[in-house]
């Protein structure tokens, strides 16, 4: 079956920009992560969808992130006035749930110039 | 808040051997779970093995296997008859309930012909 799917699968954008990254998880999945890592670290997490909210966004470095899951499916994560220091791979992951294994998607690399 | 490490940066394996990767953890919770991914180089993030804190006997799966010592606070991966296509980056992971995973900073395991 489909597994977890990013787009794009590169972004390359001019420091200031806005950027959209899109996640659309494996069908009857619940739950939803965004996670971000950087080269050579393990991935950290930014935030937690339970269905259509966010059950968790702790992780969001500051005010010019955020995601939204509007439909409990598809999740989009939105960077404005994006900066050198947001280049990274983000990285989605969905599961079932309570303890279950999240799956993660190929990552969107993000190149801020 | 928990914590996960992983002492070894790298770590070198002779093909058909087995290879243990270390993993320690710190959590005040009861009821949590461990989980282990391989990332090779073309950067997906793989799920491998599950460990339930209330798991009497050590996951296995296939090559993999994971030695739990709660006690310890230990979940080592061990990979039984490595091949080629085991050289990857490996994180160690622990999760509570729906809480997002969090990750160690990972081993780089090279396997030798």
């Amino acid at each position: 079956g489909a597994g977890v799917s990013q787009t794009p699968s590169n972004k390359v954008t001019e420091k200031g920009k806005y950027v959209e990254l899109r996640c659309d998880p494996i069908s009857g999945h619940t739950a939803l992560y965004w996670y971000r890592q950087s080269l050579g670290q393990g991935p950290e997490f930014l935030i937690y969808f339970q269905g259509t909210g966010a059950a968790d966004d702790s992780g969001l470095p500051n005010d010019r992130f955020f995601a939204v899951r509007p439909e409990g499916s598809v999740s989009t994560l939105k960077i404005q006035r994006t900066e050198r220091g947001d280049s990274a791979v983000y990285l989605c992951a969905s599961s079932l749930g309570n303890l279950q294994p999240q799956h993660f998607g190929d990552g969107t690399r993000l190149s801020i110039l | 808040a928990q914590k996960i490490t992983q002492t070894q940066p790298g770590m070198f394996v002779q093909e058909k051997e087995a290879v243990t990767l270390d993993c320690t953890y710190d959590t005040s919770d009861q009821s949590y779970g461990l989980f282990w991914y391989k990332q090779p180089s073309s950067g997906e993030m793989i799920f491998l093995i599950y460990q339930g804190s209330y798991d009497e006997q050590n996951a296995t799966e296939g090559r993999y296997s994971l030695n739990f010592q709660k006690a310890r606070k230990s979940a080592n991966l061990v990979i039984s008859a490595s091949q080629l296509g085991d050289s990857a980056m490996y994180f160690c992971a622990i999760s509570s309930g729906n809480t997002p995973l969090v990750f160690g900073k990972g081993t780089r395991l090279s396997v030798i012909a």
